[in-house]
């Protein structure tokens, strides 16, 4: 079975520019979260969507925005981008009730320059 | 909120036993995880503990005391492919369906020959 895909794999913006991510979960998953990761860091919790709807969100700002589309996969979406935003983005899926054992993809390496 | 400590860096030799240690603070609590993830790669899901006791898999155990707020995960037999950091995780809420991990920071395994 195919695990969690994640396009693209790298990626290089410009300050001010926006980015779109893309997630597709493991068959069957339905739940889909998205983190960031920095350097020397762990994940940090950005959003997370369960059946096409968002159950959580972490402390981010409103330039960051996710969507769930009927197939289960995901965007997340970045405007206005700030060097700060330069990070490894994960994506995981998991079956329902057992949201503690999440599959990553290999994510997305945004670098705002 | 919600908060998990752990040593940023441990070192061991090939054929050790290592134990990373995890204090969590958390307005509510359902369960912790490990994950491990090496350079340049996603995290994987490693073990989880719901209550508390040691769940063996392998030559990876882990334990959880609920009422000192601590788990650790032990590694035995180290091998040379045992460096990497390891992530200790609490989902954020109780709904399994629908929810993400708050993660640590991470420790840093290296294990020597």
């Amino acid at each position: 079975d195919a695990g969690v895909t994640q396009s693209p794999t790298h990626l290089i913006k410009t300050r001010g520019q926006h980015v779109t991510l893309r997630c597709s979960p493991i068959s069957g998953h339905k739940s889909v979260s998205w983190y960031q990761q920095v350097l020397g860091q762990g994940p940090q919790f950005i959003f997370q969507y369960y059946e096409k709807e968002e159950r959580g969100r972490g402390n981010f700002p409103d330039r960051f925005s996710a969507r769930q589309f009927p197939n289960y996969s995901s965007e997340l979406n970045v405007n206005a981008l700030l060097l700060g935003d330069s990070a490894l983005y994960l994506c995981a899926s998991s079956h329902t009730d057992t949201a503690y054992e999440q599959y990553f993809g290999p994510g997305t390496r945004l670098t705002v320059t | 909120g919600q908060s998990l400590e752990q040593p940023s860096e441990v070192t061991a030799v090939e054929g050790a036993i290592v134990q990373i240690n995890c204090t969590y603070q958390t307005s509510g609590f359902y369960g912790l995880s490990w994950y491990q993830q090496h350079d340049g790669g996603a995290p994987t899901f490693l073990s989880y503990n719901a209550l508390d006791g040691l769940e063996e898999t392998g030559r990876f155990s882990s334990f959880l005391s609920r009422s000192d707020s601590y788990g650790y995960l032990l590694l035995q037999e180290l091998q040379m492919k045992d460096s990497a950091s390891y992530f200790c995780a609490t989902p954020i809420d109780k709904d399994q369906a629908g929810t993400a991990l708050i993660f640590g920071k991470g420790t840093t395994l290296s294990v020597s020959s």
